[in-house]
């Protein structure tokens, strides 16, 4: 099994400041199986990328992804009030379809 | 416009069997896998498994194999996750999720309650 390590687990910061959240995989899983998804509290997932690096339909251009192989990094480039949430990583290269822990940006 | 819509909250006693849906509407039911994600209350997201409506071909996670079952009936569109016997420590909130370019749609969740 695949072992997504997410870091760091709390990124507090203010509105208008740049967001990098990073996720490291214990093995490769290349460039096209690793999403992000967002979640605010009392609700569903949210997917942001997919293929490390495509925003979903829908999404802001301030958000971006890259990496490839092991390492990974979600960029949010000017936060926006309704971005404080928790952000997970995914890998879908091999069943299981792996998450990271998470990591929770909170306003400073 | 693609919808999955989940059953509503449960509350059962540790023992008891539950059977939970979801329903997808708005695109080609049988051609997208649904993913099963847990989530127990304050904590992250667990991968439990897929399944292919079309075929009913099933992935699961080893955490969850023996655990729990995966079906669905495509002449209904609608996807299952049950339990035989379920314990306290399966209390949690559970979403299906479609897999296309990344799980691209979630259902709303189900909260599932076992307590005696």
């Amino acid at each position: 099994e695949i072992v997504l390590t997410q870091s760091p687990g709390t990124l507090s910061l203010s509105p208008g400041e740049r967001a990098t959240l990073s996720c490291r995989a214990s093995q490769s899983v290349g460039s096209s199986y690793l999403a992000w998804y967002q979640q605010k509290p009392g609700q569903a997932p949210r997917l942001l990328i997919y293929g490390a690096s495509s925003r979903a339909t829908g999404i802001p251009d301030r958000f971006s992804g890259s990496g490839s192989g092991t390492d990974f990094t979600l960029t949010i480039s000017r936060l926006e009030p309704e971005d404080f949430a928790v952000y997970y990583c995914q890998q879908s290269v091999t069943s299981p379809g792996t998450f990271g822990q998470g990591t929770k940006v909170e306003i400073k | 416009e693609v919808q999955l819509v989940q059953s509503g909250a449960e509350v059962k006693k540790p023992g008891e069997s539950l059977k939970i849906s979801c329903k997808g509407s708005g695109y080609s039911f049988s051609s997208y896998w649904i993913a099963w994600v847990r989530q127990v209350p304050g904590k992250g997201l667990e991968w439990m498994g897929m399944i292919s409506p079309g075929d009913s071909d099933t992935r699961y996670s080893p955490s969850f194999q023996g655990q729990v079952t995966m079906s669905a009936d495509r002449s209904i569109r609608t996807a299952y996750l049950q339990w035989i016997s379920l314990k306290a420590s399966d209390t949690a909130m559970y979403y299906c999720a479609r897999l296309g370019l990344g799980s691209d749609h979630w259902g709303q969740g189900t909260l599932v309650t076992v307590s005696s």
